[in-house]
């Protein structure tokens, strides 16, 4: 079985500050994680994945993501905050064989303050 | 390139009235995905094909009913429309159905059911 947990429903920043935004997953095999964005009136585009490899993931938009297996977290961070990063924010896991079955989070609203 | 295209944007059903949302990808993708979207839930998994010719249910199938016409489209039927069903409804694809590979979303399409 897999679950993800995002901490917050909803999250305000300042224009300029630190973003970053909270993923815990639980997986009985090694996960593969996502990092998706829905902006208002769009559907999911992605951030950035880990799958193997470096536990530090960059992805678009100076979004940046770190895998630590000990703490089972994939935590979303950016180190400054724009107006156009106003979204919602999704983290997924997948572990399962067979078929893609992704495990969405129940997203995270990040809201900027100018 | 439109990537994945959904129509129609939004719809307004009576309870007990049918219709049938369409998704369309034009990435030559194998693998297609109907998830539903809710307030505080995240994204949840109606059904998926995981190739032409094959469909799954997912993690809420009740109510629906899919069609994969061909390696393009992917229909999802609501015989009787339930209050419940109201929601907001993505289709996805992905090259192939593997655990590491990232999903491509549609719009979405906005259906309130009175």
């Amino acid at each position: 079985a897999q679950s993800v947990t995002q901490l917050g429903s909803h999250v305000s920043v300042s224009e300029g500050a630190l973003v970053l935004l909270r993923c815990n997953y639980s997986s009985s095999v090694p996960p593969y994680l996502f990092w998706y964005v829905q902006y208002p009136n769009q559907g999911l585009q992605l951030l950035l994945k880990y799958t193997t490899g470096a536990t530090l993931v960059k992805g678009i938009n100076g979004f940046e993501a770190e895998f630590k297996k000990s703490e089972t977290s994939f935590h979303l961070t950016k180190p400054s905050a724009h107006m156009s990063d106003a979204a919602e924010y999704f983290c997924a896991v997948s572990s399962s064989g067979g078929y893609q079955k992704v495990t969405f989070g129940t997203g995270t609203k990040l809201q900027v303050i100018p | 390139n439109a990537g994945v295209t959904q129509t129609p944007k939004f719809q307004v059903l009576k309870t007990g009235q049918s219709m049938t949302l369409q998704c369309a990808q034009d990435m030559n993708h194998n693998s297609m995905y109907w998830y539903r979207q809710d307030p505080g839930m995240g994204l949840r998994l109606i059904y998926y094909s995981a190739s032409e010719g094959t469909t799954d249910k997912g993690e809420v199938p009740n109510g629906y009913n899919v069609s994969r016409l061909n390696k393009r489209e992917f229909s999802l039927r609501l015989e009787s429309a339930a209050p419940s069903q109201t929601s907001v409804y993505f289709c996805a694809s992905s090259e192939v159905p593997g655990i590491a590979n990232e999903q491509f979303f549609g719009p979405g399409t906005r259906l309130t059911v009175l």
